[in-house]
Order: C-alpha cells, then structure tokens, then sequence
C-alpha cells in the first residue's frame, strides 16, 4: 500500500531556531514529491515540487530536499510568519493523476 | 499565475437541502481538477477527480449520488452537496493543475460547510 508519513506531527521552535521537517514515503513508484504550507481555514499553498534523488530546491527560509525513500523541508533562521501546518504529496506513476498525502506537521515559531 | 478560487468561502445550511460550491481557475485553463475534504486537523481526502465534459471518477466510498460534480466549461467545477446532513459538515478544498501532464496541484481557499 503507498503510504507518505510526516514527522513529527507537531514542531514548536523558537525564532531563529532552524530545524527539519520530515516525510517518508513507501510507494510503488514515485513521479514526483510536492511540498505544500497550510493556514489555519485556508487551501493549501504550493511550495516546491521534486522528482529525483538528489534535488534540491529553495524558497526564501525553505530548502527542499529529496532521497529515494524521504524527503525534509529545512527551514532556516524562522520567523513566526512561518507558523503553519507544512503538508507533504505524492504523485504516483501509476497514480492516476491523484496525491496521496501524509498528515501533515504542525509548525509554530515562537517569537 | 496559477490562482484557484471557490465561492462561497463558508455557507451554513438546514439538514436536507442542497448546497452548491464553486471552484473557478482564474489564470488557466484547466482540463481536470481535484474535490478534497478535510475534517479539523486531519489532513486532506480526495473526494473526486472531475474531468471536463466528462462524468468525474469518485475514489472509494465517496457516494457520487450525494456529492454531484459537474465540469462544464475549462475553468468551473461544481460540486453540489445534495440533502445534506450534518455528517457531511467539513472544509471542501478544490485543486487544479495549470497544463495538462503536469502533477503540481493548485488548490483554492476552501469553503467551509455548516450543516444545522
């Protein structure tokens, strides 16, 4: 069964104090790994999308990153501003065009 | 680019009427476009992937006679709530991808349904 897990499901820092988000996937084969950052009663926001091992990508205080089994969303020096619920997707080769998504970590940045 | 809006942003309805949500992409045409559920802080459900001028496909026990999904035109889906209960109370969150083949999903705001 394809399956995305999120660690940890809750994160509390301090301002400044940078960290790593986790997501672990088991699938069958993986077209690509999308990163999206959520507030509370809102849509998900697009972040990043990467397809093999080895990418990178970088917005601002985030930096993406991917292996074959996982990937980490490294956030930098954050600010409260970056208080949120980070959601990981996966997109299958054979996946029908859907997501599968894990559930989620809960972000907060203390001033 | 790549903006996704619903109406209405929070409706609250009576138990056993109908309720219509609307999940417009602003700056794109969009051949196919996602239906999600979230209920309070668990993540989200694919519901139904709608396809345009063409019936949409329902994931498992999604019940495709009570959540009605139409796809008319390149840049509006619908998905209408029919006798709703308030079971059916959630955050109903739509996605679109701006180019066909391609797999980043834009998600609108979300519309927040309240059943009394």
């Amino acid at each position: 069964e394809d399956q995305v897990t999120q660690s940890p499901e809750a994160l509390r820092l301090q301002e400044g104090e940078s960290s790593s988000l986790n997501c672990s996937y088991t699938v069958s084969g993986l077209r690509g790994l999308f990163w999206y950052r959520q507030d509370p009663g809102k849509g998900p926001e697009f972040l990043f999308t990467l397809y093999s091992a080895g990418e990178e990508k970088e917005k601002e205080r985030l930096k993406a990153t991917l292996t074959k089994k996982e990937s980490f969303l490294h956030i930098t020096a954050p600010k409260p501003e970056d208080s949120a619920t980070y959601l990981c997707a996966v997109a299958l080769i054979q996946g029908a065009q859907k997501l599968v998504f894990g559930q989620g970590t809960r972000l907060t940045i203390n001033p | 680019g790549a903006v996704v809006s619903q109406h209405p942003s929070w409706v609250i309805c009576k138990s056993g009427t109908s309720v219509k949500i609307e999940c417009r992409s602003l700056d794109f045409q969009a051949t196919t476009m996602f239906w999600y559920r979230q209920f309070p802080k668990q993540s989200l459900m694919l519901m139904a992937t709608s396809n345009e001028g063409s019936k949409a496909t329902y994931e498992q026990g999604v019940e495709k006679d009570k959540f009605l999904i139409n796809h008319a035109s390149l840049t509006l889906s619908t998905l209408t709530v029919t006798s709703a209960h308030p079971e059916d109370s959630s955050f109903y969150i739509c996605s679109a991808r701006d180019q066909v083949g391609a797999d980043t999903q834009y998600f609108g705001p979300g519309t927040r349904l309240t059943v009394l």
